[in-house]
């Protein structure tokens, strides 16, 4: 049973435009939803986190919103550039941030010059 | 930051073989840490949970026996593929956190091809 689904699988964007990531998860319990990205042959590198006690984080161009009722999140990549292409995927975890992850089965990102 | 390391990055065994790979906390202690197995073009799929002192904890499906777990220091865990086989080819990756509220930082990957 695959308790993160993320969404799409594949995403081709232009330069400067908004990435748009999304994941749904089942398991109520999750109270710690990371962000990670990969490039090839290269392991996840954490990009940003989120609890659910807020809806929204930013750190620069990457942006996490949450809904809790919905148990949805998503990412956003604004003004997206080709060093953003990679996979990225979402994550779940509970109780602790250093406890063990349930990914979501990935998006590879592909931003075009 | 943290700093996982992972190594070889890089091993080629052949069918029958065991193999050994090796996840350092740099500059941290690691009370716990994951080792996951991805597969081209698919997610990461948790294995187990190596505990300093103790078993690992595997996650079903996962053969102990060919998948051994040491981790015989607050820094280091090895898994050891024993009698690798071509469907055992993957990329394997360990991940560890300073401390229950930090992050899991992951090591850069060992890409693991059986002949």
């Amino acid at each position: 049973q695959q308790q993160v689904k993320q969404s799409p699988q594949s995403l081709i964007v232009q330069k400067g435009g908004i990435s748009i990531i999304n994941c749904a998860y089942e398991n109520t319990a999750f109270d710690y939803f990371p962000w990670y990205q990969q490039f090839p042959g290269k392991g996840p590198a954490l990009l940003i986190a989120i609890r659910p006690d807020v809806s929204e984080k930013k750190e620069g161009r990457f942006t996490i919103s949450f809904n809790k009722s919905a148990k949805q999140f998503s990412l956003h990549i604004m003004d997206s550039q080709p060093g953003d292409s990679a996979t990225y995927f979402c994550a779940a975890s509970t109780e602790n941030a250093g406890n063990m992850l349930t990914f979501g089965g990935g998006t590879r990102l592909m931003v075009k010059p | 930051g943290a700093v996982v390391s992972q190594h070889p990055s890089r091993v080629i065994c052949k069918s029958g073989t065991s193999v050994k790979i090796e996840c350092r906390s740099l500059d941290f202690q690691a009370t716990t840490m994951f080792w996951y197995r991805q597969f081209p073009k698919q997610s990461l799929m948790l294995m187990a949970t190596s505990n300093e002192g103790s078993k690992a904890t595997y996650e079903q499906g996962v053969e102990k026996d060919k998948f051994l777990i040491n981790h015989a220091s607050l820094t280091l865990s090895t898994l050891t593929v024993t009698s690798a086989h071509p469907e055992d080819s993957s990329f394997y990756i360990c991940s560890a956190s300073i401390g229950d509220n930090s992050p899991l930082h992951f090591g850069n990957g060992t890409r693991l091809t059986v002949t």
